[in-house]
Formats: structure tokens, sequence, C-alpha cells
């Protein structure tokens, strides 16, 4: 499975926005880019995804290098709420739907 | 959008039990669902895809004889935990797809933790 690397963890202040960024050097041309969030105790959450375009959807936005090779999410506004680790995940065509989680990024949004 | 619902929410049991959990799609029909443990501070890790109607297919290194999945429809998935140890103590998250050709989002249940004693 293709591999992504993100930060261990980010800070934000409040309202600010933020960006989150992921490596996946190895993308081959099939992979969709996934972004999932985990809060505390919770199951993860769907965010966004894309394959080649930038993507925007009512909570965040995807810029996705043009060499596929690295994307950003972007989260406009931070919100106290947004605080949870998210995950960058490549999810190949080919094999069932499988999210194959790395370790994320723990997202903390300070008041 | 879609829910998936766990039950139960928390489990305590003692070693050497057996401890079921459910994963229902409670407003759409799941043609695969999958199943993830996490244990604390760590990331999830994908243990089985479950299709309707057919075998789990496990990932390498979980053993398929204590973790028993069984897909009987397509709005229910059961886990299995046999002869629990304290090893197994962690959280179980399952997942759920709504179409084999939709490259979109899964939905995830809220987790059920179990504590084996």
């Amino acid at each position: 499975d293709a591999k992504t690397t993100q930060p261990n963890s980010m800070e934000s202040n409040e309202e600010e926005p933020v960006h989150l960024p992921c490596n996946h050097s190895t993308i081959s041309g099939t992979d969709y880019i996934h972004w999932y969030r985990q809060l505390p105790s919770q199951g993860p959450e769907y965010v966004i995804h894309g394959l080649t375009s930038n993507v925007n959807n009512r909570m965040a936005s995807l810029a996705i290098a043009e060499d596929r090779k690295s994307s950003t999410l972007i989260l406009h506004r931070a919100t106290l709420r947004d605080a949870a680790v998210y995950y960058c995940i490549l999810r190949p065509q080919n094999q069932g739907g499988k999210l194959i989680f790395g370790q994320g990024t723990e997202l903390s949004v300070k008041p | 959008g879609a829910v998936v619902s766990q039950h139960p929410s928390w489990v305590i049991c003692k070693s050497g039990t057996s401890v079921k959990i459910e994963c229902r799609s409670l407003d759409f029909q799941a043609t695969t669902m999958f199943w993830y443990r996490q244990f604390p501070k760590q990331s999830l890790m994908l243990m089985a895809t479950s299709n309707e109607g057919s075998k789990a297919t496990y990932e390498q290194g979980v053993e398929k004889d204590k973790f028993l999945i069984n897909h009987a429809s397509l709005t229910l998935s059961t886990l299995t935990v046999t002869s629990a140890h304290p090893e197994d103590s962690s959280f179980y998250i399952c997942s759920a797809r709504d179409s084999p050709y939709s490259y979109n989002e899964q939905f995830f249940g809220p987790g059920t933790r179990l504590t084996v004693l």
C-alpha cells in the first residue's frame, strides 16, 4: 500500500485558517486521496477526497499538487470543534474500498 | 449523512469469555463493512473486510478463529471476540460502504470499547 507522511501534531488559533500537509510520493495514478478526522473516543468522520483536481466542500478544501505527490487539507476558519486527529489516506481503486490509516496529525486549536 | 451504529458502546468481560459486537447501517444498505481496532494513542488498524453473504477477508496477522465476523444481512455485521484475553482490550470500530462501486466516503460507527479483566 502506498504510504502517507504527515506531521505528528500541529497547533492553530481559533478562527484562523489551517493547512494540514500530507506527502504521498509513491502514489499511483489510480489512488484516491481521502481525508478523515477522529475526535477523541469517537469513530472517524469523512472530511473530503479527491483524485487530481482541487476539491471544496462545506467542511474543508483539498489542494492536490500537480504531480500528486502531496496534498494539503485546508480548514478555512478553525473552531475548537475542529481539534482532532486528521488522517490522510490513499485509497486504491482495486482493493474493495479498504482504508489503511497512517499515524495522522493531531490538531489542537487554541481559543 | 448515513448513520452507522454499534452495540454495545462499551463492554467489560472476564478473561476467557466471548464478546459479540454489532454494527448496523441504519438508513442504507451496506454491501461492505470493515472492522478496525485501535489501541490508546495509536491509529486505526484494519482487521477485516466483510461482504454480505460471503466470508470475511482478514488482514495479515489477524486471527480469523479468534475474531469471528458475520455479515448476514445488508444492514448488520457482527464481530465476536472469542476467548478474550486482556491483550484484546481495545477500541473496536466498524465502517460501512453503500456501494461496491463507490469511491466516496465510508461511514464509521461510534466504536465499542472492550475491556477484558
